[in-house]
């Protein structure tokens, strides 16, 4: 089955070390999400990629950065891991535009220590 | 200002009762796109529906129904015969010209046997 896949499920880090999550897709789209999930709170998209073209939003912290090496792969990498950085990070894709529906991944749960 | 509001934090239901998810968003573009989605304990975000604006038709997927209104901008979500399968996060959101799904904050329904 076409799927979104993300690895680890579960990701323990200490305070200030460097993490790569990753995020793979069978479903050959072209754009890919990156967001953040804390408890009880909507995911708030962090930046994404529409093709190899790279949108940070404003808001995005510059500890968190991504790459997308080719249209199967993406990674989230937090440079410096703070306790507030502690969430669930969800990969979504879309064919074309965001007005398509997002195919979200389970996601990764990081806890900073 | 572009904005989805689900009021209800919380639902508590009884399995077989019928619920209604409520959702109002603000938007200024007269082309945009609406969505539910449901995020069960696992986490990962499932499609339910989308919706564009030039689209008033009201929807029905099995049990579930969507009642899409401009008049008072709200895009409602019905379970009829709720069942403790459908216990998860419900958010409703919004996409338009800005190039970023907004989500509401999401509601928490609790199916009880």
């Amino acid at each position: 089955d076409a799927m979104v896949i993300q690895n680890p499920r579960y990701q323990v880090t200490q305070f200030g070390k460097p993490v790569t999550l990753s995020c793979s897709q069978t479903l050959n789209h072209n754009v890919m999400y990156w967001y953040q999930q804390k408890s009880s709170q909507a995911p708030k998209l962090l930046f994404h990629y529409y093709d190899k073209d790279f949108n940070n939003e404003a808001d995005t912290p510059d500890n968190f950065q991504s790459r997308r090496p080719n249209t199967s792969f993406c990674f989230l990498d937090i440079r410096s891991p703070g306790l507030g950085d502690a969430a669930m990070y969800l990969c979504a894709t879309s064919s074309s535009g965001g007005y398509n529906e997002q195919f979200f991944g389970p996601g990764t749960r990081l806890t900073v220590l | 200002a572009q904005k989805v509001t689900q009021a209800q934090t919380e639902i508590s239901v009884v399995e077989k009762e019928d619920v209604t998810l409520d959702c109002v968003y603000e938007t200024r573009d007269t082309t945009y796109y609406l969505f539910w989605y449901k995020q069960p304990p696992s986490g990962e975000l499932v499609f339910l529906i989308r919706r564009n604006s030039f689209d008033e038709q009201n929807e029905i997927s099995g049990r579930y129904s969507w009642n899409f209104q401009k008049s008072t901008s709200s895009f409602n979500f019905t379970i009829t015969a709720s069942q403790v399968v459908d216990s998860a996060v419900y958010f409703c959101a919004l996409y338009n010209q800005g190039g970023k799904l907004i989500f509401g904050q999401g509601t928490e329904l609790s199916v009880k046997p």
